[in-house]
């Protein structure tokens, strides 16, 4: 069965302080993983995407790195802001070509409030 | 070019009745998602369809849920005899048709509250 965890569950972080979150996997035959944010009441919004040759990737203060072979990857978030403060969410994806995009497993999410 | 846009945002239905829920996907995309997220939950992958299409659903009830995508309009989600436990957050999301794209983006949302 395809799964996706997340930890930890909630986060609560100092403005200005830098965070990792964590997924682990089990998701056959990987295809890719995603990091997602979601603020409160909106739907996700992507924040990066590897594929199984990339270890890391960035966007802005945002950086995810990817270890196939232990099936774990973490999103580390640099100089948070209070803007920060939401959902993130890591999903997989299983399949390849065509069909890639259709079956995403959600993890539950790591829920991170930032505090002034 | 606008993003996925989904209506109404809010739905409130009392047991019995049906649901109806609209995603109209981003310009130029053919491929729809219907995710479902019931409150504390992550979301959960229902139905995907491409015009006039249903790939894969195996992620819908089997009863009283539906889905289709027409030609011409948005894509509706279906309810029939709304219950409590259909309460939650029911998100769309679209991609392009290009062979490989991976890339799918969320709508806002709709919720759904059965009283």
């Amino acid at each position: 069965k395809n799964q996706v965890e997340q930890s930890p569950q909630s986060l609560i972080i100092l403005e200005g302080k830098n965070c990792t979150l964590q997924c682990n996997y089990t998701v056959s035959p990987f295809s890719n993983l995603r990091w997602y944010k979601q603020d409160t009441g909106r739907g996700p919004v992507s924040l990066t995407i590897m594929t199984f040759s990339e270890n890391t990737k960035s966007n802005g203060r945002y950086t995810a790195t990817l270890d196939a072979d232990t099936k774990q990857s973490s999103l580390h978030i640099t100089a948070s802001q209070l803007s920060d403060s939401a959902s993130y969410i890591c999903v997989v994806s299983a399949g390849w070509g065509k069909a890639a995009g259709n079956k995403l497993t959600f993890g539950g999410g790591t829920r991170v409030l930032v505090k002034p | 070019n606008a993003g996925v846009m989904q209506n109404p945002r809010h739905l409130v239905r009392r047991r019995g009745q049906e649901a109806r829920l609209r995603c109209s996907p981003m310009k130029g995309h053919s491929h729809v998602y219907w995710y479902r997220q019931l409150p504390e939950e992550g979301l959960k992958f229902m139905v995907y369809l491409q015009k006039e299409n249903i790939i894969d659903e195996s992620g819908m009830p089997k009863e009283r849920f539906s889905a289709e995508f027409p030609k011409e309009g948005p894509s509706i989600l279906r309810i029939q005899q709304v219950v409590r436990g259909d309460s939650a957050a029911y998100f769309c999301a679209s991609s392009p048709p290009s062979l490989g794209s991976n890339e799918q983006f969320f709508g806002p949302g709709t919720r759904l509250t059965v009283l």
